[in-house]
């Protein structure tokens, strides 16, 4: 059982706007910053989202992020089949004093 | 440009040591802003962070409660490297092994490439 929440799919054609969510605690989302991961198929996790809304260099401003209170979200504009993949949010939790993770979502591009 | 490249065994045997190292390049294990991590993804548990090195005057570690008790990351710095040991494993343990540096204020920026370990005798 993960600490953070997540939806564990997610589907969108082409083109369109996609949004997965993360849902956490007082602990964690309510009070760190969010990062958000993408893993393909037999890849390590790249980094997508961090501090909640910072993208680094090179990932496409189709990504962004937000928090509000205890949750938070990805979004993924103009979806593209190469954005198939699992997708984790994550943060650090003051109580547990570790990092936690969400459960991941695959998101399938139909 | 960072680089971590992975190495050890991918067959250990159960109640056995699962060792694992992360070569660094392009960054120093010594660094004061970064945190050298190891992480597992697993069908069963999803993406599960393990435990950390970092260097702030001096050393310091956490670990997951998951693997308390089991776990030992040390860094070794003449090799600029650190290492992930996890005792008395488990068919559980079974997973996609990956280390990964923290960069404070930019998160896991860096990763491994994995080792898949299997746990069979």
């Amino acid at each position: 059982q993960s600490v953070l929440t997540q939806p564990p799919s997610a589907s969108g054609t082409p083109g369109q706007r996609v949004t997965i969510s993360c849902s956490g605690s007082r602990y964690n989302i309510g009070s760190q910053a969010v990062n958000w991961f993408q893993r393909l198929p037999g890849s390590a996790p790249k980094l997508l989202i961090y501090q909640s809304n910072q993208r680094p260099s090179g990932v496409p401003d189709r990504f962004s992020g937000s928090k509000s209170g205890t949750s938070a979200s990805l979004a993924i504009s103009g979806l593209q089949s190469e954005d198939e993949a699992d997708y984790y949010c994550a943060a650090w939790d003051d109580s547990l004093n570790a990092w936690v993770f969400g459960g991941g979502t695959k998101l399938t591009v139909l | 440009q960072v680089q971590l490249q992975q190495s050890g065994p991918g067959l250990v045997k159960p109640s056995q040591t699962l060792s694992l190292t992360c070569d660094i390049s392009g960054d120093s294990v010594s660094s004061s802003s970064a945190a050298w991590n190891w992480f597992r993804l697993s069908p069963s548990r999803g993406l599960e962070w393990l435990g950390r090195t970092r260097y702030r005057s001096k050393w310091y570690n956490d670990y997951a409660v998951s693997v308390k008790g089991r776990i030992s990351i040390n860094p070794d710095t003449p090799k600029n490297k650190f290492s992930l040991q996890l005792n008395s494993v488990t068919p559980e343990d079974m997973a996609v092994y990956y280390c990964a540096r923290d960069q404070s204020g930019y998160s896991f920026d860096y990763w491994g490439q994995g080792t898949l370990v299997t746990v069979s005798s």
